[in-house]
């Protein structure tokens, strides 16, 4: 079936260095692809999303970009903040059965000391 | 505030026991996703529903079911609990039964069982 892989965590930077979290997927088909957020104590929220090859998402000084020949869809920000501190999790829809559920990957820890 | 709300919050109870999990989706919301969080299945999506209907199952145990009533809450009964079951349980509302992926989530309801 569908399957999302993200590089392991937990990530701890610095405050203003780059920042890449590495995702690849295994789908049949075309999904859409997605990074989703989570801080602590929240909900997950929709940070970017992609809908077909070579589309970039980007919100917040976040991007990724889609790509099918490597199956791949990295989050990547120039300067990070102290306030990215959050779990980030990339997903794809799967539209199995006629219907449409997300399928997230594992979740990566990021922390970013100042 | 993504506009779902799930009540309790945090939920402590024995092996063998009953809980219900409730979930009130946004706003116009007809479609409402369950999932799983655990520290070692991650993000795991158990069921969909829509206006009332269910959509789409996932690694859902025959132990727990779900339902969605006429005003669009959903319940997820979990039932002869066990330890392994200790996770947090996010409910998920979106428009329609097809989505763009943009699923707007609750801040989860902790379960733990002891």
């Amino acid at each position: 079936g569908n399957s999302v892989t993200q590089m392991e965590g937990p990530v701890t930077l610095s405050e203003e260095a780059f920042l890449t979290i590495n995702c690849t997927y295994t789908a049949t088909g075309y999904p859409s692809l997605f990074w989703y957020v989570q801080y602590p104590g929240e909900g997950l929220q929709l940070l970017l999303k992609a809908t077909k090859a070579d589309d970039k998402g980007s919100n917040k000084g976040f991007e990724a970009t889609y790509r099918k020949e490597t199956t791949s869809f990295h989050l990547e920000k120039g300067s990070v903040q102290v306030s990215d501190s959050a779990v980030y999790f990339c997903a794809l829809s799967d539209r199995g059965q006629g219907a449409q559920k997300l399928v997230f990957g594992q979740g990566t820890r990021l922390t970013i000391n100042p | 505030d993504s506009g779902v709300t799930q009540t309790p919050k945090h939920l402590i109870t024995a092996t063998g026991q009953r809980v219900t999990l409730r979930c009130s989706p946004r706003s116009g919301d007809l479609s409402v996703y369950w999932y799983q969080q655990s520290l070692d299945q991650g993000l795991q999506f158990l069921i969909q529903y829509y206006n009332g209907e269910e959509r789409a199952k996932g690694n859902i145990l025959e132990r727990f079911s779900a339902q969605q009533f006429p005003d669009l809450h959903s319940e997820l009964n979990l039932s002869s609990l066990e330890l392994g079951d200790s996770a947090l349980y996010f409910c998920a509302s979106s428009e329609g039964s097809v989505n763009t992926g943009e699923l707007f989530f609750g801040e989860g309801s902790r379960l733990t069982v002891l």
